[in-house]
């Protein structure tokens, strides 16, 4: 069970806009805390998507972006493309003293 | 250019103990907040091990007292000492560095993996 809620699994069409919720708690997201996420491709290892809750790095297509709100954070994807499939994870700070993350959610291009 | 590479994963009997290592390239291990992330096969990401610049530590609960992260600042390269291994210990283990203001910090760049698989 993961401290961070994401769904399991999103689609969409090449060309549409998805969007990934991470649900936290008042000790996490809602304390203030900032959100980040990260994209695994297959076989692959994670890589740092959005920073800071709404950053991108260099070189990430501005087709990502993030936002958070409350005890909650989303990843939009606009423009779908192919290889946008993969594993997407939020990451935040808890109270606790740990870095947590969601349970990670498989994006599927239909 | 800034680099991770991780070594030393294998299989290893439950009850026995492996360390791992992480050799970075392009920046100093010292100066930075470290952490190791591991991955147990189709599962999620779990965090499991920081070592801060000034030389704290910190675990997640379900490696406490039984890990030890640690680093050599000579050869740039952090450990994950692993002892009384478990099967649920079984993953692929990330070393990655942490970025940004603590603790809002967020990890890049990411090493490749090393496989632990722990079994009999």
């Amino acid at each position: 069970q993961s401290v961070l809620t994401q769904p399991p699994s999103v689609s969409g069409a090449p060309g549409q806009r998805v969007t990934i919720s991470c649900t936290g708690s008042s000790s996490n997201i809602g304390a203030g805390y900032d959100v980040h996420w990260y994209q695994q491709l297959p076989g692959t290892a994670p890589k740092l998507l959005i920073y800071g809750n709404s950053n991108r790095p260099s070189g990430v297509p501005d087709r990502f972006s993030g936002s958070k709100s409350g005890t909650s954070a989303s990843l939009a994807i606009t423009g779908l493309q192919a290889e946008d499939e993969a594993d997407y994870y939020c990451q935040s700070y808890d109270s606790s003293l740990r870095r947590v993350f969601g349970g990670g959610t498989k994006l599927t291009v239909l | 250019e800034v680099q991770l590479v991780e070594s030393g994963g294998g299989l290893i009997q439950p009850g026995g103990s492996l360390r791992l290592s992480c050799a970075a390239s392009g920046f100093t291990v010292s100066s930075n907040y470290m952490s190791w992330v591991r991955q147990a096969p189709g599962k999620g990401l779990e965090w499991v091990s920081v070592i801060y610049s000034g030389g704290s530590t910190y675990y997640a609960d379900s490696v406490k007292g039984r890990f030890t992260i640690s680093r050599d600042n000579s050869k740039n390269t952090l450990y994950l000492q692993m002892n009384s291994l478990r099967a649920e210990d079984t993953a692929v283990y990330y070393c990655a560095r942490d970025q940004g203001q603590q603790p809002n910090s967020w990890f890049d760049p990411w090493g490749q993996g090393t496989l632990v698989t722990v079994s009999s």
